[in-house]
């Protein structure tokens, strides 16, 4: 079955950065994007941007954009979302999904970034 | 960058009874590119529904999409205790940024 299985947590201080793997099984890498979408405390769900998993081009929104770097390891079948110089703002959890013309039905688990000095 | 607004915030009511959640967009959105998902505390969000009104797979019948243009509603016809969650509308096309509106909180009464 698909699965995506995300790092584990992280803290780091401001002006830090971190680095979040989504590891994918189940499924052909190289035939789904990935995307990653970030969620605040008690807040909404924010999309942060998109790869292809096919030829590794990436697409962020707006204010990410310098901040965060979308990779791929396709013999890893693992994406990976690095966000650089952390505020606390940034405190978030954090989740990969699989990108499909019908919607995004596998997700991983999230993984908890907690920036505080 | 279209602007989902959901509607009500909060929606209180009782197992049994329907519940209509709504999506507003600041422009026209193409059907196909709206989705609905439910999020449950502790939880990745879900898909429900793409495609305006498409189902995703084992979900049951009793959640339906509707709508066009630039009003969507989610329909949840008799509701179970575990319906119970936060839903997101979210528009992802056909050009970036894909946006989610703010969420509607089902609440059990």
């Amino acid at each position: 079955q698909v699965q995506l299985v995300q790092s584990g947590g992280e803290v780091k201080k401001p002006g830090a950065s971190v680095k979040v793997s989504c590891k994918t099984s189940g499924y052909r890498f190289d035939n789904y994007g990935i995307t990653w979408v970030r969620q605040a405390p008690g807040q909404g769900l924010e999309w942060m941007g998109w790869i292809s998993t096919d030829n590794g081009n990436a697409r962020y929104t707006q204010r990410f954009q310098g901040r965060v770097i979308m990779t791929i390891d396709t013999s890893a079948t693992t994406a990976y979302m690095e966000v650089r110089s952390l505020r606390s703002d940034d405190t978030a959890m954090y989740y990969c999904a699989r990108v499909l013309s019908s919607g995004w039905p596998d997700w991983g688990q999230g993984t908890l970034v907690t920036v505080s000095s | 960058e279209i602007v989902l607004t959901q509607s009500p915030g909060t929606l209180s009511l009782s197992p049994g009874e329907r519940a209509t959640l709504s999506c507003r967009a600041s422009q026209s959105v193409g059907s196909r590119y709206l989705a609905w998902y439910q999020q449950k505390p502790g939880q990745a969000p879900r898909l429900l529904i793409y495609g305006a009104s498409s189902r995703a797979t084992g979900v049951p019948d009793r959640f339906s999409g509707s709508g066009s243009g630039a009003y969507f509603t989610l329909t949840i016809t008799r509701l179970e205790p575990d319906d119970f969650a936060v839903y997101y509308c979210q528009q992802c096309g056909p050009l970036p940024p894909i946006t989610f509106g703010q969420g509607t909180r089902l609440e059990i009464k």
